[in-house]
């Protein structure tokens, strides 16, 4: 079956501890993102990568990193989480100009 | 640059009622993709339909309707006699041919709440 996965679904954190979101897409799919949705904003892409080892920032990228060893895996890392980045993350991955598949999201609480 | 404005942040309506909810696009691009996608109160995101800039033809996909119009930029999505089970926040979304780095920008989203 075709999809984008994430983990975790769930985590709540604490200020300043280090975490990663893994995202892994089985679609062989050269594009993927990050976004982050929150209240009365929308979806907001946080990263992007065009293929292995292209990255690059979206609109909101203060606080995150990604990085794309492996075309299938773009995971999401928070290395010094703050509560703003509270939120709930959505993953996904598409082939240019077609429709993007979206992971089930992973909503982060930081406290 | 892109951008998708979705004015409407909720609209209500009764069950068996037809809803239009609108989106406008700006691009500088002839050639750009849209797209809606929907997000039920589980979460995820669901893939409803896209679309080309060189196709203006309407789409019918059965209680649903897109009416694209490039004189207006707009992409605007018709749910004709509602059901509960549509409400849900709907998203249009815009991927320029190739300026942008093929982002997709979403608009805000649109809440339906289908009352029975």
């Amino acid at each position: 079956e075709a999809q984008v996965t994430q983990n975790p679904r769930y985590l709540i954190t604490v200020t300043g501890k280090k975490l990663t979101v893994t995202c892994s897409q089985n679609m062989n799919h050269e594009y993927m993102s990050w976004y982050r949705q929150d209240p009365g904003l929308g979806l907001r892409q946080i990263y992007y990568s065009m293929n292995v080892e292209v990255t690059d920032k979206g609109d909101v990228p203060e606080g995150y990193k990604v990085s794309r060893k492996e075309k299938r895996n773009f995971p999401l890392i928070l290395e010094s989480p703050s509560p703003n980045q509270t939120s709930l993350y959505f993953c996904a991955s598409r082939k240019v100009h077609n429709e993007q598949f979206f992971g089930p999201g992973t909503r982060l609480t930081v406290l | 640059a892109q951008k998708v404005t979705q004015a409407q942040t909720e609209i209500s309506v009764v069950e068996k009622e037809d809803v239009t909810l609108d989106c406008v696009y700006e691009t500088r691009d002839t050639t750009y993709y849209l797209f809606w996608y929907k997000q039920p109160p589980s979460g995820e995101l669901v893939f409803l339909i896209r679309r080309n800039s060189f196709d203006e033809q309407n789409e019918i996909s059965g209680r649903y309707s897109w009416n694209f119009q490039k004189s207006t930029s707009s992409f605007n999505f018709t749910i004709t006699a509602s059901q509960v089970v549509d409400s849900a926040v709907y998203f249009c979304a815009l991927s320029e041919g190739g300026g942008s780095n093929y982002k997709l920008t979403f608009g805000k989203g649109t809440l339906l709440t289908v009352n029975p």
